[in-house]
């Protein structure tokens, strides 16, 4: 099956700060989404973004399907930014990368 | 329009229990999607429900297995229930027959506990 890599595991920002993280994919999908899990467990989706570039306030995302990458972008972080990104790709069923745990600190 | 909702929203069972979880869908989505969240799996795909079909299903034993009403509702059902099945698990609907084709909204999950 298709496996999902996301990069890196965990990071730790300073309230202001942006940052870029990367979702890994091994085969050829037509879907790709990424997700943010809130310390509650709720998962949201932030993008449907099987390719090319989407922005939505201070989230942008960007997805090279020839490459088999994706890359999430947070300007400007803010502690409600905390908590776990998923991207996940998928044709008949979605698998889930690992995710990336970010913590900001005010 | 109201978001996915899941019930119960906890539940404490024991080994060899059965359990049925609840899930109502975002109201015009069709597909159904259902998910197991655990500290060393991750986030696996259990089953995907569209018009009351099973579309597709994951790597699980028949011991989990679900259904889709005329109504889009969904519920899974975990027979014999082991320690490995203490999980979160979330539902996720789509407005298209798939959710691997189409933005998903996820449900706030029911965490099972099983002791």
């Amino acid at each position: 099956g298709i496996q999902v890599e996301q990069s890196p595991p965990d990071l730790i920002l300073q309230e202001g700060a942006n940052s870029t993280l990367r979702c890994n994919f091994s085969d050829s999908v037509n879907n790709l989404q990424w997700f943010h899990q809130n310390p509650w467990g709720q998962l949201i989706n932030l993008f449907y973004i099987p390719s090319g570039t989407k922005q939505n306030g201070r989230l942008s995302a960007t997805t090279v399907a020839t490459e088999r990458y994706s890359l999430l972008y947070i300007s400007s972080s803010q502690t409600t930014d905390s908590g776990v990104y998923f991207c996940a790709v998928g044709e008949n069923d979605m698998r889930f990368g690992a995710g990336t745990r970010l913590t900001v600190k005010p | 329009k109201a978001g996915v909702t899941q019930t119960p929203r906890y539940l404490i069972k024991t080994r060899g229990q059965q359990v049925t979880l609840s899930c109502s869908p975002i109201s015009g989505h069709r597909s159904v999607s259902w998910y197991q969240q655990t500290p060393g799996q991750g986030l696996q795909f259990l089953f995907e429900y569209f018009s009351e079909t099973q579309r597709n299903k994951g790597n699980f034993p028949g011991r989990f297995s679900g259904r889709q009403f005329s109504n889009s509702r969904s519920e899974m059902n975990v027979s014999t229930l082991e320690l490995g099945d203490s999980a979160l698990y979330l539902c996720a609907s789509s407005l298209g027959n798939s959710g691997a084709t189409d933005t998903q909204y996820f449900g706030p999950g029911t965490r099972l506990t099983v002791l």
